[in-house]
């Protein structure tokens, strides 16, 4: 089956620590994105990559880094710098095309301790 | 951006029609009306899109005003797995960065009665 998979769905990790969401489709999709959730809010989008090897920052990209070296994999690293960790993490994908029409990983929930 | 405006809640009957309303006058003329929805704890869902004619598939409809300043995303049968928050979203067409990010405002919640 085709689809987005994000691992682990639930994290935990001590303030101070650098953590990395793992984001893998097998959709065949060049563009990938990565969003964070609060609650009861909307989605803020973090980076987001449209091609292999390239990538760019989002609306809330500080405190995150991401690379994007194969097609199907997205990973984020939350790091240090980022004052406020805990959320839920969406990974999404899409054609080059169809921008507006963007698949959904589980999410990954992120606690800092 | 232009923005969509959606009523907080709504509530339905389980095997009765759904219509969840979205209003969106400053649409341009280039925007594409797209449905999310998303369950709790769970990653949003595409359910359907459209320019300007109606659509149907699988999951839903989509009715769209002739001025385009109004949609209507239809469950023909709600059930319970339909109980979710629904997001209507405008998405320019073209390139650019901007093009690129899916603005989710805070939707409808739907909740489907037994």
């Amino acid at each position: 089956d085709g689809g987005i998979t994000q691992s682990p769905k639930y994290l935990f990790r001590k303030e101070g620590q650098n953590v990395t969401l793992s984001c893998e489709q097998n959709l065949n999709h060049d563009a990938m994105y990565w969003y964070r959730q609060d609650p009861g809010q909307g989605l803020r989008l973090i980076y987001y990559s449209q091609i292999v090897n390239d990538f760019q920052k989002g609306d809330i990209a500080e405190g995150y880094s991401v690379s994007r070296e194969k097609k199907e994999s997205f990973p984020l690293t939350v790091t240090s710098a980022q004052k406020n960790p805990t959320a839920f993490y969406l990974c999404a994908s899409s054609t080059r095309q169809g921008r507006g029409t963007q698949y959904f990983g589980p999410g990954t929930r992120l606690t800092v301790l | 951006d232009a923005k969509t405006t959606q009523p907080n809640s709504m509530e339905s009957n389980e095997e009765e029609p759904v219509h969840l309303p979205c209003n969106h006058s400053t649409i341009s003329g280039t925007d594409y009306i797209h449905w999310y929805r998303q369950l709790p704890s769970q990653g949003p869902e595409y359910v359907i899109h459209g320019l300007t004619s109606n659509v149907n598939n699988r999951m839903a409809s989509l009715a769209i005003a002739e001025d385009r300043k109004s949609s209507t995303l239809i469950l023909h049968r709600a059930t319970l797995r339909d109980a979710a928050v629904y997001y209507c979203i405008l998405t320019p067409r073209g390139s650019g960065g901007s093009n690129y990010k899916l603005t989710f405002g805070k939707g409808t919640l739907l909740t489907v009665n037994p």
